[in-house]
């Protein structure tokens, strides 16, 4: 069984300062793991994924995450935040090993950035 | 070019009636997905397509739930039955294939309301 753990079910930050969201996950054996993003009345749009190679992986609006093995980890982060980025976040793990096609979402993270 | 599209955005049914959601994934994807989600959590996986065939149904909740993609193209899924606890934004998404963990397009939803 595969499972995605999102701890956070908000995360405020200031405008400017950098922002983390925390994502963990469990799969047999390795994973492909993704975030999109879903803005207000919007569908969900992919960010970034990480699938073999460099731990950390840069994707679209200064995105980037970092893939931790021993700690079954993929933080999203960004260096400085910016009032548009605010939006509902999720994490999603597919297994690798079988390329099964089905994913697993978490509950999603609600980032708010202040100005 | 166009996303995916599904049709129709909103269904409201009664209790025991039967419905049909649809999804055009984004032409030449092979891949096609159903979720569920309800409000405040991610996206559920329901079943997803590789071409014509069900690949994996594992995530249908119970044989009242179906789904086809007849030409490997539009898919439908079908609730007979509809109950009250169905009440949710069922979402489409659609990918390149499985290898090298391809991302997923989604459309943007149909809210399914069971009075």
């Amino acid at each position: 069984a595969q499972s995605v753990a999102q701890p956070e079910d908000q995360v405020n930050v200031a405008e400017g300062n950098p922002l983390t969201v925390k994502c963990t996950y469990s799969v047999s054996g390795n994973p492909y793991l993704f975030w999109y993003v879903q803005y207000p009345n919007r569908g969900l749009q992919f960010l970034l994924k990480y699938i073999t190679g460099d731990n950390l992986v840069k994707g679209s609006y200064g995105f980037e995450a970092e893939f931790n093995k021993s700690q079954t980890s993929f933080h999203l982060k960004k260096p400085s935040a910016l009032v548009s980025d605010s939006a509902l976040y999720f994490c999603a793990v597919r297994e690798s090993d079988t390329n099964a096609g089905k994913s697993t979402f978490g509950d999603g993270t609600t980032l708010t950035v202040k100005p | 070019g166009a996303g995916v599209s599904q049709t129709p955005s909103n269904k409201v049914t009664e209790k025991g009636k039967y419905v049909e959601l649809r999804c055009d994934p984004i032409s030449g994807h092979t891949a096609l997905y159903w979720y569920r989600q309800s409000l405040g959590q991610g996206p559920e996986f329901l079943i997803y397509f590789q071409g014509t065939g069900a690949a994996d149904d594992s995530g249908l909740p119970n044989d009242r739930f179906f789904a086809v993609r007849p030409e490997g193209s539009v898919s439908t899924l079908k609730i007979q039955r509809t109950e009250r606890g169905d009440s949710a934004v069922y979402l489409c998404a659609s990918s390149q294939g499985l290898a090298g963990g391809s991302e997923q397009f989604f459309g943007p939803g149909t809210r399914l309301t069971v009075l």
